[in-house]
Parts: C-alpha cells; structure tokens; sequence
C-alpha cells in the first residue's frame, strides 16, 4: 500500500470557521492531488501539485487554497468554511515518471461536516 | 461537458456470474488513459485496471478486463465470475495528453452482488 495518511480523518466544523486537512506521503512522489467526493459527481479535482511550491487548480478550486512546502505534504485550507464544502476530501499521489500508467494512490478519506 | 460518462447509477449481479459496467468519455487528444477504480464500503479507492490509448489489446488483471472500444470512445470494465466482495462503487476515470496527470472520474456505478 502506498504510504498516504491523511488528517484528521472526521473534522465537524461551523460556517465560517478555516479548516486544514494535511496529506502526507513517505513515496517521494512528485505529483499530489485533493479530490472531494460528493452524490452524484464522482470525484472532482480541488488542487494539485507538480513539485514543492508548484500548485494549479482543478475544477472546483474556488474556496479552497494549498500549499506544498515539501515533497512529503501537501495542504489544503478552507479559509472560512461553508456548509457546501461538507464533503469527503482525498488525498491522491502519483509517481510522474516516463513509462508509468499515471494511476493514482489514494489516501483514506477526511470527512469534513461543516454546520 | 462531461468528460467521462457512467450512466448506470447501480447494477445488481448474481455471484459467479459475469457484469458489465459501462463507461464512455470524450477526448480530442490521441494520448491518454482509462482507469478503473473500485470503493468498497470501507472508503478506500482501489485501482483495478489502465488502458492506454494507443494499446491494441484489452487490458486484463485478474478477473477484470477492460472492453476498450476506441471508435465508439468506450471503456467498459468487465468483471468474470462475481463474488460477493465485488459489491462496491466503480468508477471510471481518464488522463489526458494534455492534461498534466490529471484523472478527471465519471459519477460511479454501485455493484451489488446477491449471493
């Protein structure tokens, strides 16, 4: 199993309030991703990272901010958390090297509930 | 428009006999990839399967194996011989060329497997 953790693993929150989840992963892995889970839309890419301090947005970027200090973490902030932000949030990893298939380690999950 | 398409939201089987989930996308690169992931109840996201593009025969693993039809831009997963364990939610996920190792996922297919 790749070596993903997430945390917290369950956050409630109230509206308003910032909120981090942390990824971290022991693969040395270039590439790190945030996904939310929601009914009826799958997964959808939040943010991802191609190196320390190299982030882009995904598709549902907005409210949502990351940083990636080092190899190993990668954040992700709901600076004031809105109850549409109730989700389940991963963590994703992947190796980025030539020859490879691109497919994603996922960590666990974090559910967040924001009241 | 929606890049990956599953439009079975839940299909029922009977152990040991073979499934079928569907899934379509729509690209304009000539390079990308299909993957198949599977989550069980439990929440975790497992990879099952990868077909490239440009890969002539079906990709195989085990009892999945993915009916890649390129002119019809579908990827359907097949699972031989159904165990109970298989009852989970699939989703089909494609990276484009273009997209710098994004996974973009359809909405899933929950799989119940009936003794």
């Amino acid at each position: 199993d790749a070596g993903i953790t997430q945390s917290p693993r369950h956050k409630v929150t109230e509206t308003g309030t910032p909120v981090t989840l942390r990824c971290h992963q022991t693969e040395n892995h270039r590439y790190m991703y945030w996904y939310r889970q929601d009914p009826g839309h799958g997964l959808r890419l939040i943010h991802y990272s191609y190196g320390v301090k190299d982030t882009d947005k995904g598709e549902v970027s907005d409210g949502y901010s990351v940083s990636r200090s080092k190899t190993e973490d990668f954040l992700l902030t709901l600076e004031s958390a809105t109850s549409s932000q109730t989700s389940v949030y991963f963590c994703a990893i992947s190796e980025g090297q030539g020859g490879y298939t691109g497919e994603l380690f996922f960590g666990e999950g974090s559910r967040l509930t924001v009241l | 428009a929606q890049k990956i398409t599953q439009t079975q939201p839940g299909m029922f089987v009977q152990e040991k006999e073979a499934v079928t989930l569907d899934c379509t996308y729509d690209t304009s690169d000539q390079s990308y990839g299909l993957f198949w992931y599977k989550q069980p109840s439990s929440g975790e996201m497992i990879f099952l399967i990868y077909q490239g593009s440009y890969d002539e025969q079906n990709a195989t693993e085990g009892r999945y194996s993915l009916n890649f039809q390129k002119a019809r831009k579908s990827a359907n997963l097949v699972i031989s011989a159904s165990q109970l364990g298989d009852s989970a939610m699939y989703f089909c996920a494609m990276r484009e060329e273009r997209s710098f190792q994004k996974l973009v996922f359809g909405t899933g297919t929950r799989l119940l497997v009936s003794p």
